[in-house]
């Protein structure tokens, strides 16, 4: 079975702080995705980041970072000097290989970044 | 960018009132999938379509629920007889054929049972 655990609920930060949302996960697979996404207030689900299993390499996409370690089968995302607009429900996710699999996602995290 | 299309943005409906909810998956997709997001909660997996069957369903997905593809573009999930516990967003997603790289969800439709 798999499981992805976001340990924090709520996080509040102030403007330009750098804030780290932290998700682990458990999968028996050995080749997987991890995902990944943003839920502004609006509601829909906003793509952030997929990363391969196999690929640790951390990336970075302007502010935001990922932290891949499989070792501790976490994937952390840091967001470097936060904004308002910033602020939305993230979610982590876990996906098998395979065209047709489901995603298992995290309860998600609410960040809110007060000006 | 090509995307999954939702309609309606929101749906009003009574207790006990079937509802179809409609997706436009994004065009060379073959494998979509309905998500559910009870309000306050994660998003969770209700079913898998792929070549006009169902692949996978979770036990969110009883007999009250079906899903459909009525024609090349449409995907559709159907609640026979509502509840309000079936408030919810609904999230449409579909994906490519190639090694299930891709994955697109739509907006949602946010449905309310009074």
């Amino acid at each position: 079975a798999q499981k992805v655990t976001q340990a924090q609920t709520e996080i509040s930060v102030v403007e330009k702080e750098d804030v780290t949302l932290d998700c682990v996960y458990e999968t028996r697979d050995t080749t997987y995705y991890l995902f990944w996404y943003k839920q502004p207030p609006s509601g829909e689900l906003v793509f952030l980041i997929r990363r391969n299993s196999f690929d640790e390499q951390n990336e970075i996409s302007g502010r935001y970072s990922w932290n891949f370690q499989k070792s501790t089968s976490s994937f952390n995302f840091t967001i470097t000097a936060s904004q308002v607009v910033d602020s939305a429900v993230y979610f982590c996710a876990l996906r098998r290989t395979g065209a047709n699999s489901k995603l298992t996602f995290g309860k998600g995290i609410t960040l809110s970044v007060r000006p | 960018e090509p995307e999954v299309t939702q309609t309606p943005s929101h749906q009003v409906t009574q207790m006990g009132q079937e509802v179809i909810l409609r997706c436009v998956p994004i065009s060379n997709h073959l494998y979509f999938y309905w998500y559910r997001q009870i309000l306050g909660q994660k998003v969770e997996f209700l079913v898998s379509f792929y070549n006009n069957e169902i692949s996978e369903k979770s036990e969110i997905f009883d007999d009250q629920f079906s899903v459909e593809r009525p024609d090349g573009s449409n995907f559709t999930l159907k609640i026979r007889s509502t509840k309000l516990e079936d408030s919810a967003m609904y999230f449409c997603a579909s994906s490519e054929s190639l090694g299930g790289y891709g994955y697109t969800f739509g907006s949602g439709t946010r449905l309310t049972v009074v």
